[in-house]
């Protein structure tokens, strides 16, 4: 069963950049089952999802985020990776990164990791 | 994007009773539909997907339904543990959206 775990920075100042990877285990990220995604979810609210990457490399981003938005994936560690640069207050969330399977929906979750935007 | 718009916002309920929840699309999600279970400090579960398959492990009284862009999540008989969040999501067309939620009280 494919586990997911995120890792990163649970501080990061205005303006700067938040970096997150999702490592992916008993599983390899080389599949075509899924795209790898990124969700967030701020503090007493609901779920937004961010964007996905492929195995191949190829992405797609939610349109409000596009312009601030990088991922990136790395199969020799079965990881991949969010950027999301000048970031704001409003960013300030717990950041998921999920498996979305073909006609399946969401089957797979980390669980989750609070990231806060503050000087 | 499709916009996805769940009610009530709180449902209160009483263990033993039939809870339903509805999902509407802003348009169409076709059979492209999932609810999501959360409870406080976790991660969503997986509860259906294809508006009316169950995902593994989940219990019969969780069923769903609906067409187009009109979903219902029913829970036949309530139990402690299903007190919760609920949220509906949209997989038919990027990108993938959520409903704002329905949270199930005592």
């Amino acid at each position: 069963q494919v586990q997911l775990q995120e890792s990163g920075p649970g501080l990061v100042k205005p303006s700067q950049a938040l970096s997150l990877t999702c490592t992916v285990s008993g599983g390899s990220i080389i599949t075509g089952d899924y795209f790898w995604s990124w969700i967030r979810q701020p503090p007493g609210k609901g779920l937004e999802w961010i964007g996905y990457i492929y195995y191949s490399g190829s992405t797609y981003y939610t349109p409000s985020l596009k312009s601030r938005l990088s991922m990136s994936v790395d199969t020799s560690k079965n990881q991949f990776s969010l950027r999301l640069s000048s970031v704001a207050a409003a960013d300030t969330a717990v950041y998921f990164c999920a498996g979305v399977r073909r006609g399946k929906g969401i089957d797979c979750w980390g669980q989750g990791t609070l990231v806060t935007v503050s000087s | 994007e499709i916009v996805m718009t769940q009610s009530p916002a709180t449902l209160s309920v009483s263990p033993g009773d039939r809870a339903t929840l509805s999902c509407r699309a802003s348009q169409s999600a076709s059979t492209n539909l999932a609810w999501y279970q959360q409870k406080p400090g976790q991660a969503p579960r997986l509860l259906i997907y294809g508006v009316s398959t169950r995902a593994t492990g989940i219990p019969a009284r969780f069923s769903g339904s609906g067409f187009v862009t009109e979903f219902t999540l029913t829970i036949s008989s309530l139990q402690s543990e299903d007190f919760a969040f609920y949220y509906c999501q949209q997989y038919n067309d990027w990108p993938l959206t959520f409903g704002g939620g329905t949270k199930v009280e005592i």
